[in-house]
């Protein structure tokens, strides 16, 4: 049972616009949210983090805002860049084990 | 700089052999993991290690292992392969902030 949702396969956007990337969780022990980045035939690399004592995380071009009552997270980046064009994991684990359980990513698009 | 490396990249196999992918960090980090990428399921924790002699199961560890008998290396062996465990493999370890830090994976197709 998928403990972490990505809902959007894909997400078009156009360069200079808002990308908005949705994560939802189902485990309640979950107090630790990260999203990374994947190029093809690349690993996964970490783009930012957020603690469940917080509502939101920025770091430049990249927001986290998290949703504890609706078990949900999303990332925003602001302007949208093509080097943006990866796929986007959120992933989340609970204090007691550091333990990541990761979504089935969402593949962004930025249009020049 | 520190890296986490994994090899081979590419290995190409037949169902019943014993296949090992090597993982190998300089970051001196306790925990280690391998996750294996496939369409519509994302990352899937397979192994884990908080240090020297701990191993742990993850969510898909049946027929694989691992053994830790130091801090830098994390092998990964599929006692029997299977068509099921063609995908895409992937090595991490963390540091105390809780950040993953992934090899650049290795690509098995099992005949």
């Amino acid at each position: 049972d998928q403990q972490v949702k990505q809902n959007s396969p894909s997400l078009s956007v156009q360069e200079g616009r808002i990308s908005i990337l949705n994560c939802d969780y189902t485990n309640s022990m979950f107090d630790y949210f990260l999203w990374y980045k994947k190029y093809p035939a690349e690993g996964p690399t970490f783009l930012i983090s957020i603690s469940s004592i917080k509502d939101k995380n920025e770091d430049g071009r990249f927001t986290v805002f998290l949703n504890k009552s609706a078990k949900h997270l999303s990332l925003h980046i602001v302007p949208s860049q093509p080097g943006d064009s990866a796929v986007y994991f959120c992933a989340a684990s609970a204090n007691t084990g550091n333990q990541f359980y990761f979504g089935t990513g969402t593949s962004l698009t930025v249009i020049p | 700089d520190a890296e986490i490396t994994q090899s081979p990249r590419h290995k190409i196999t037949e169902t019943g052999r014993q296949v090992t992918l090597a993982c190998h960090q300089t970051w001196n980090h306790n925990n280690m993991f391998w996750y294996r990428q496939d369409l519509g399921h994302g990352l899937r924790l397979i192994h884990y290690s908080y240090g020297v002699q701990d191993t742990n199961k993850g969510e898909v560890s049946d027929g694989y292992s691992v053994s830790r008998s130091n801090t830098e290396d994390l092998p990964l062996t599929l006692e029997s392969a299977a068509s099921s465990q063609t995908s895409v493999y992937f090595c991490a370890s963390s540091d105390p902030g809780q950040r993953l830090f992934f090899g650049e994976g290795s690509r098995l197709t099992v005949l």
